[in-house]
């Protein structure tokens, strides 16, 4: 069953501590982008990547880190630096542009609690 | 910096009633507006998008129209009914090379009544 795969579900922190959301696809896109998603403000990019071992800043990436060194998997550390890391986080991919409509397909996402 | 703007930020219908969502957007260049549906609890899914050389694009009870030179597009939906209740995003992006790096609405969050 192809899809993208978000985990954990639910995860809660406490405030100092870094933790690492997961983000696996086997749709085999070259793509791949974070979004955090907090009540009445959409969606806001974190980082995204266009290939293995390349990624860009999106417009919210202080206090985020990201890493691409397999196709299949972007994973997003939220660090102690993130001054208000509690929201929820969104994982997508998309194929290359090229005879393609330019969707994101989306992961379940992934609830994190600071306390 | 890139943004979009989104109205209203809820709307409430009868069912059977249209409703409508309005964005402005405010990069000129930008070729590619979708709408996704967020259910409660559920991911955003892609359910019609449009690019900039086509002024309205429908897919049965769902349409878009886009208004280049006012940066302006809206979505329509017709005979609403009670599964059609959801947070709706609309998008903007310049579609090029290899990714598509949306610039979201803040949402509309639709309730159809019964």
């Amino acid at each position: 069953d192809g899809g993208i795969t978000q985990s954990p579900k639910y995860l809660f922190r406490k405030e100092g501590q870094n933790v690492t959301l997961s983000c696996e696809q086997n749709l085999n896109h070259d793509a791949m982008y974070w979004y955090r998603q907090d009540p009445g403000q959409g969606l806001r990019l974190i980082y995204y990547s266009q290939i293995v071992n390349d990624f860009q800043k999106g417009d919210i990436a202080e206090g985020y880190s990201v890493s691409r060194e397999k196709k299949e998997s972007f994973p997003l550390t939220v660090t102690s630096a993130q001054k208000n890391p509690t929201a929820f986080y969104l994982c997508a991919s998309s194929p290359y542009l090229r005879g393609n409509t330019g969707e994101l397909f989306f992961g379940e996402g992934s609830r994190l609690t600071v306390l | 910096g890139e943004n979009v703007e989104q109205h209203p930020s809820t709307l409430s219908v009868q069912e059977g009633d249209s409703a409508v969502i309005k964005c402005t957007y405010s990069d000129s260049a930008s070729n590619y507006f979708p709408w996704y549906k967020q259910e409660l609890g559920k991911r955003p899914q892609l359910i019609i998008d449009i690019r900039s050389n086509v002024g309205e694009k429908k897919d049965q009870r769902i349409a878009v129209t886009l208004n280049k030179t006012a940066k302006h597009f809206s979505l329509h939906i017709t005979e609403t009914q009670p599964e059609d209740s959801a947070v709706y995003f609309c998008a903007a992006s310049r579609l090029s090379g290899g990714y598509n790096k949306l610039i979201f609405g803040a949402g509309t969050r639709l309730a159809v009544h019964p």
